[in-house]
């Protein structure tokens, strides 16, 4: 069974601070695809990272960055001085199954960004 | 740009009418795609997988014969819902994605549905 958790409802933060938002998942794929997705109020997801289950080299792309540890089956992501601009439902998502015909997102994080 | 249109963006029906909703991917071959209804406040919940050429899955508790699917082209997947009632008001996401093992997964912009 193919399963993300991420177990933060909502978090607020104040401007500039760091914030990591927490994904855990289960599959029992050897292979699959973990991604995090952003989505603003306009709804629309805009597509952030993916990774493959063999690689569990960190990533960072500007304030962003992830770590993802197979050992616990957890695939973070943190923003760096956070921005109002960055306020969304940050949802993570798992790619997996036969011929990768499941994708599954978690529940979602809803970040607040006060200035 | 956007490399898979979703349309309409939004619709109004009455109550008992059926809604058609398109999936297209426009530079690539869609060999899957996924179809998604959310909730406000709410996570994607996915409904079926579609891959061209046959018969969509449907996840545990969708009804096949209300949301119906067909994927004939490799361009091109839609989502009917017959019949609709207002408890089917809500949002539509699909997602596109060719067999490629690095291939990207693209969504639409989403359609939302109004059932009065």
């Amino acid at each position: 069974a193919q399963k993300v958790t991420q177990a933060q409802t909502e978090i607020s933060v104040v401007e500039k601070e760091d914030v990591t938002l927490d994904c855990v998942y289960e599959t029992r794929d050897t292979t699959y695809y973990l991604f995090w997705y952003k989505q603003p109020p306009s709804g629309e997801l805009v597509f952030l990272i993916r990774r493959n289950s063999f690689d569990e080299q960190n990533e960072i792309s500007g304030r962003y960055s992830w770590n993802f540890q197979k050992s616990t089956s957890s695939f973070n992501f943190t923003i760096t001085a956070s921005q109002v601009v960055d306020s969304a439902v940050y949802f993570c998502a798992l790619l997996g199954g036969y011929n990768f015909n499941k994708f599954y997102f978690g529940s979602g994080t809803k970040l607040n960004v006060k200035p | 740009g956007a490399v898979v249109s979703q349309h309409p963006s939004w619709v109004i029906c009455k109550s008992g009418t059926s809604v058609k909703i398109e999936c297209r991917s426009l530079d690539f071959q869609a060999t899957t795609m996924f179809w998604y209804r959310q909730f406000p406040k709410q996570s994607l919940m996915l409904m079926a997988t579609s891959n061209e050429g046959s018969k969509a899955t449907y996840e545990q508790g969708v009804e096949k014969d209300k949301f119906l699917i067909n994927h004939a082209s490799l361009t091109l997947s839609t989502l009917t819902v017959t019949s609709a009632h207002p408890e089917d008001s809500s949002f539509y996401i699909c997602s596109a994605t060719s067999r490629l093992i690095n291939s990207p997964l693209h969504f639409g912009n989403g359609t939302r549905l109004t059932v009065t």
